[in-house]
């Protein structure tokens, strides 16, 4: 079975700049989560859709948003892109409702450069 | 909010020794404690979880321990070899709505040949 997949691997943007980071969840996974991976720093929440609604948000402004599609696969977009935005933008997909006993199951990944 | 800490934030252990990883949490209202191992240039991989039910869980050279009245849980690595080199990750969750994980800083393990 295919893990959880994102893309783009690798992106640069430059600072003002919008993006969209897209996100497909293990097959039969209904929830998906965003995190955001600054180097050296462990993994912080940004967003937690469950069938197709937000369920959790975490401390970022509005200039990031998320999205879930009927098939579960789901995308984070950042508008305005500053520097410190740059990082790793992690997502997650659990079998069932998250932050109970369902472990999270990551991707690899899109490492967002904003010049 | 939920707080969780990890030390150390480097270790280096012999091939063959064994590494122990410690974290302490902040709201007692936190029941499932996941530890992550990740590689460079890939995402967390889940290598072990404990529930608050549970005192103690082992898989293979692998442990992880929890006292939930100090709000600490450790990972145990025993017979170390040079594949567990990576960064490793305790989390923190609980089952409130909207609530997701709390991720420690990390800690670099280094197993020396």
């Amino acid at each position: 079975d295919a893990g959880v997949t994102q893309s783009p691997t690798h992106l640069i943007k430059t600072r003002g700049q919008h993006v969209t980071l897209r996100c497909s969840p293990i097959s039969g996974h209904k929830s998906v989560s965003w995190y955001q991976q600054v180097l050296g720093q462990g993994p912080q929440f940004i967003f937690q859709y469950y069938e197709k609604e937000e369920r959790g948000r975490g401390n970022f402004p509005d200039r990031f948003s998320a999205r879930q599609f009927p098939n579960y696969s789901s995308e984070l977009n950042v508008n305005a892109l500053l520097l410190g935005d740059s990082a790793l933008y992690l997502c997650a997909s659990t079998q069932g409702f998250p932050g109970g006993n369902s472990p999270l199951h990551f991707g690899n990944g899109t490492r967002l450069t904003v010049t | 909010g939920e707080n969780v800490e990890q030390h150390p934030s480097t270790l280096s252990v012999q091939e063959g020794d064994s590494a122990v990883i410690k974290c302490t949490y902040s709201d007692s209202a936190s029941n499932y404690f996941p530890w992550y191992k990740q590689e460079l240039g890939k995402g967390p991989q889940l290598i072990i979880d404990i529930r608050s039910n549970v005192g103690e869980k082992k898989d293979q050279r692998i442990a992880v321990t929890l006292n939930k009245t100090a709000k600490h849980f450790s990972l145990h690595i025993t017979e170390t070899q040079p594949e567990d080199s990576a960064v490793y990750f305790c989390a923190a969750s609980k089952p409130t709505s909207g609530q997701n994980f709390v991720f420690g800083p990390g800690t670099r393990l280094s197993v020396l040949p």
